[in-house]
């Protein structure tokens, strides 16, 4: 069966550090792969995206994802984080095809201090 | 842009009654989508549908109905509300019925049974 897990439940990061969220998935081929924001008080946002080809993965908000498949992993990068980054972040994973069924992670609380 | 509303952002009800939220999309796509969002757990499927009138479970429909009479608008039902269901419920839809894609989410309704 798919699984997604996030091994950080909280992680909190100054303004302008770098950040790096977690995610290793279980899935016997390539899955697709998610990656969500959901701001306090909202519903979930895409950031981006993995299907297939550059395994490096550019999305919204200055964020990227590199997708290791030696590793079952999609890890979420950015450079410099700004506090209106502070939200949750989700991975999920899909199987190719079907209905577009999401399996979901836990979730990352991400606090940004000043 | 897409649009996903949901009839309520907060919802106060007490065990027993019986419970309707909506969700309503604004771009014409196949599939909906009900999500419950439970800290610690990520977002769990309830029940999706592909088509008018059609609805497949998700991994924790016990206890959930669903209906889905227009294709923009996909309601979930408790039948009899417990403070077991106390939770978020986010709604969500996405484009084309067989292939995966992105899930456009909705703000969630917080449904809290007293």
């Amino acid at each position: 069966a798919q699984s997604v897990t996030q091994p950080d439940i909280h992680i909190t990061v100054s303004e302008g550090a770098s950040l790096e969220l977690r995610c290793n998935y279980s899935y016997g081929a390539t899955p697709y792969l998610f990656w969500y924001v959901q701001s306090p008080g909202q519903g979930l946002q895409l950031l981006l995206k993995y299907f297939s080809g550059d395994t490096l993965v550019q999305g919204i908000k200055g964020f990227e994802a590199e997708f290791k498949r030696s590793q079952s992993s999609f890890n979420l990068r950015k450079p410099s984080v700004h506090w209106s980054d502070a939200a949750e972040y989700f991975c999920a994973v899909a199987s190719p095809g079907g209905y577009n069924k999401l399996i979901f992670g836990a979730g990352t609380r991400l606090a940004v201090h000043p | 842009d897409v649009k996903v509303t949901q009839s309520s952002r907060y919802l106060v009800k007490r065990t027993g009654e019986k419970v309707f939220l909506e969700c309503v999309q604004d771009m014409d796509h196949e599939n909906m989508f009900w999500y419950r969002q439970d800290p610690g757990l990520g977002l769990r499927l309830i029940y999706f549908s592909y088509d008018v009138k059609m609805k497949e479970k998700g991994d924790i429909p016990e206890g959930y109905s669903v209906s889905r009479e227009k294709k923009e608008r996909f309601s979930l039902i408790l039948e009899s509300a417990s403070t077991n269901q106390t939770s978020m419920y986010l709604c969500a839809s996405s484009k084309d019925r067989g292939s995966t894609d992105t899930q456009y989410f909705g703000p969630g309704t917080r449904l809290t049974v007293l």
